[in-house]
């Protein structure tokens, strides 16, 4: 069983900038959410996938919006990049099957540095 | 909104011995889970122990027990005969069992605590 994968480990990018982060869901997981990680910090969640669709959204602005494809990776894009967006961004998956406990698995995060 | 406050930034504890890490949180909430997750260096996100609110037992997994005080708010966790490897960032979370705007397992960290483990 595969687990949850990011991609790239580091980026650097300048202010104004647009960036895509990547993430590869565990096998058999339905559901990718992204969370924020300043530094210091803990995690703040961004939004979360499921089948495709938008399925919750925390408190960031309409620059930070998402994709989930068929196969259920998914990527994070940032537009318009301001230097306090640097931050450790994290996905995790999980499967949704209805109500109840559905654990979210991590993958080990895109360290994002804005000059 | 619900909050989760960890107010040690930075434990220590020798090799062999007990820490007990704080967390309190703030809900008015009556169905939810509790976690404490565990970051390494290599920055991933794991999971090392869960409480659903409506066990009144605490939960156990081997050396990592919790102290979960519904009334009071209060979820410590225990790490017992600690080794070199659990020193990292614990992150104590929330989540809601409330679907709030169909998003489900949304994740509320607290800002965690650093803990040391001395050979």
């Amino acid at each position: 069983e595969t687990g949850v994968t990011q991609s790239p480990t580091h980026l650097i990018k300048t202010r104004g900038q647009q960036v895509t982060l990547r993430c590869s869901s565990q096998s058999g997981h339905n559901t990718v959410s992204w969370y924020q990680q300043a530094l210091g910090q803990g995690p703040q969640f961004i939004f979360q996938y499921y089948r495709e669709e938008e399925n919750g959204r925390g408190n960031f602005p309409p620059r930070f919006s998402g994709l989930q494809f068929p196969n259920y990776s998914s990527e994070l894009n940032v537009n318009a990049l301001e230097l306090d967006d640097s931050a450790l961004y994290l996905c995790a998956s999980s499967l949704i099957r209805g109500r109840g406990y559905n654990e979210q698995f991590f993958g080990p995060g895109t360290r994002l540095t804005v000059l | 909104a619900q909050t989760v406050t960890q107010s040690q930034p930075e434990m220590s504890v020798q090799e062999a011995e007990t820490v007990t890490l704080s967390c309190t949180y703030d809900t008015s909430e009556s169905d939810y889970y509790l976690f404490w997750y565990k970051q390494p260096p290599s920055r991933q996100m794991i999971l090392v122990i869960r409480q659903e609110a409506y066990k009144q037992q605490n939960a156990t997994e081997n050396r990592f027990s919790v102290n979960f005080q519904k009334a009071a708010k209060s979820f410590s966790l225990k790490i017992s005969d600690s080794q070199l490897g659990d020193a990292a960032m614990y992150f104590c979370a929330y989540r809601s069992e409330t679907n709030y705007g169909g998003s489900q397992g949304n994740l509320i960290f607290g800002k965690g605590t650093k803990l040391s483990v001395k050979p």
